[in-house]
């Protein structure tokens, strides 16, 4: 069984600071990288991806990858209120051909 | 309007009572997937769809079918609910990473919130 492991929080952070969530996966053939967003009662919306090592960022967002460790994380400078919510890792299993999700992170920003 | 559209959004039904959840998307996608929600346990894949008359098994494919016969369809059916099948239900679709062009995102449906009693 394929894996992506998440700490389901909440992680709680005051408005203003960076949220770190991380991710770890269990299929060295995965290549590709997904963060998604999913406010309660609505459905999953992509943030980001990434494929490479490294750093990749995207506004006030940024994904992190290294392959060697087997994890993924993603930072959210600025933390807003509006940021509350549930942030799902995905791994692309290369041998379904299909994202293996993560159980999500709940995140809260504090006001 | 992009959108992937599932229906219906909510149903009450009982064990043993065959249903079909209607998936509809307009993106022209190839690949399409139902994923199911359960509290802590995330989305898990039920089966997914390359292309039209190719399906496949996900993690839990156990209680469910599905077909392709269009491009844009992709309904999930339950030929006799039980009430381990309560849960939340994703219809998506998108571009695998791994054809030319494609990003890997996927498309969600807004949902179906399913009860069995």
């Amino acid at each position: 069984q394929k894996e992506v492991e998440q700490n389901s929080g909440p992680l709680s952070v005051p408005e203003g600071a960076i949220a770190s969530l991380n991710c770890t996966y269990s299929d060295r053939g995965s290549q590709s990288f997904f963060w998604y967003r999913q406010y309660s009662g609505k459905s999953p919306e992509l943030i980001m991806f990434i494929y490479s090592n490294g750093d990749k960022e995207d506004g006030r967002f940024t994904a992190q990858l290294n392959k060697a460790s087997q994890y993924v994380s993603l930072l959210i400078r600025d933390s807003q209120p509006s940021d509350s919510a549930t942030y799902l890792c995905a791994g692309e299993d290369t041998g379904r051909r299909a994202l293996t999700f993560g159980s999500g992170t709940r995140l809260q920003v504090q006001p | 309007e992009a959108q992937v559209t599932q229906n219906p959004r909510y149903l009450i039904t009982v064990t043993g009572k065959k249903l079909t959840v209607t998936c509809s998307q307009n993106m022209n996608h190839e690949y399409m997937s139902w994923y199911r929600q359960d509290p802590g346990l995330g989305l898990r894949q039920i089966y997914y769809s390359m292309n039209v008359e190719v399906t496949d098994k996900g993690d839990v494919p156990e209680g469910y079918k599905v077909s392709r016969k269009e491009k844009r369809n992709f309904p999930l059916i339950l030929e006799s609910p039980s009430p381990n099948q309560t849960s939340l239900y994703f219809c998506a679709s998108g571009h695998p990473s791994y054809i030319a062009g494609g990003t890997g995102e996927l498309f969600f449906g807004e949902g179906s919130r399913l009860t069995v009693l």
